[in-house]
């Protein structure tokens, strides 16, 4: 079975700055997707970023940059130029290539961004 | 498009009661997910849905928790005689008839309180 471990219960920065969250994962298979969700104080999921197990290249979206070790079994989120609106919990995620788009979650990381 | 809904947000139940959570997934999807998220921890899976088929149940408590998904009309999460155990929030994700190549998409969630 695949778990996923978020190490950081709370974490924080200062605004317009940098910070990164931390997650590894356990699993034995070699292709499946990685996710990072965003959950606000209104309890919506949102997508932060998705990776490809497959490709290399690490995924970018704007501010929100991911460092993928596949062979660690690692896959951090880099939060840029740290914005109050980023304050949330965030979800590390995996999802197996064969069980439809069931997702195993981390336990979160909640993030203050301070002013 | 509207997103998937769920109602109610906020559910309050006494114990011994039952609990119907309702989730209608984006148009155009047929795979519904349902996960609970007890307080400070992440989101577990519960159970995964097609049309008129349960496919994975294998998080779902073996009592007193069932689920459908109708040919027509939403998905409903059923907890029968509620504990105060069950308090949490209950999310519903939905994907398209391709889960392997997209993402799910989450619903606002609905909190069951159980008083």
């Amino acid at each position: 079975a695949q778990t996923v471990t978020q190490s950081q219960p709370e974490m924080s920065v200062q605004e317009a700055e940098t910070v990164t969250l931390s997650c590894t994962y356990d699993t034995s298979e070699s292709d499946y997707y990685l996710f990072w969700y965003k959950q606000p104080p209104s309890r919506q999921m949102i997508l932060v970023i998705r990776q490809e197990a497959y490709k290399q290249q690490n995924a970018t979206e704007n501010r929100f940059s991911v460092n993928f070790q596949k062979a660690a079994k690692s896959f951090s989120l880099k939060i840029s130029d740290s914005q109050l609106g980023d304050a949330a919990m965030y979800f590390c995620a995996y999802r197996s290539v064969t069980s439809g788009s069931r997702l195993t979650f981390g336990e979160g990381t909640q993030l203050t961004v301070n002013p | 498009n509207a997103g998937v809904m769920q109602n109610p947000r906020h559910l309050v139940r006494r114990r011994g009661q039952e609990a119907r959570l309702r989730c209608s997934p984006m148009k155009g999807h047929s795979h519904v997910y349902w996960y609970r998220q007890l307080p400070e921890e992440g989101l577990k899976f519960m159970v995964y849905l097609q049309k008129e088929n349960i496919i994975d149940e294998s998080g779902m408590p073996k009592e007193r928790f069932s689920a459908e998904f109708p040919k027509e009309g939403p998905s409903i999460l059923r907890i029968q005689q509620v504990v105060r155990g069950d308090s949490a929030a209950y999310f519903c994700a939905s994907s398209p008839d391709r889960p392997s190549l997209c993402r799910a998409f989450f619903g606002q969630g609905t909190r069951l309180t159980v008083v």
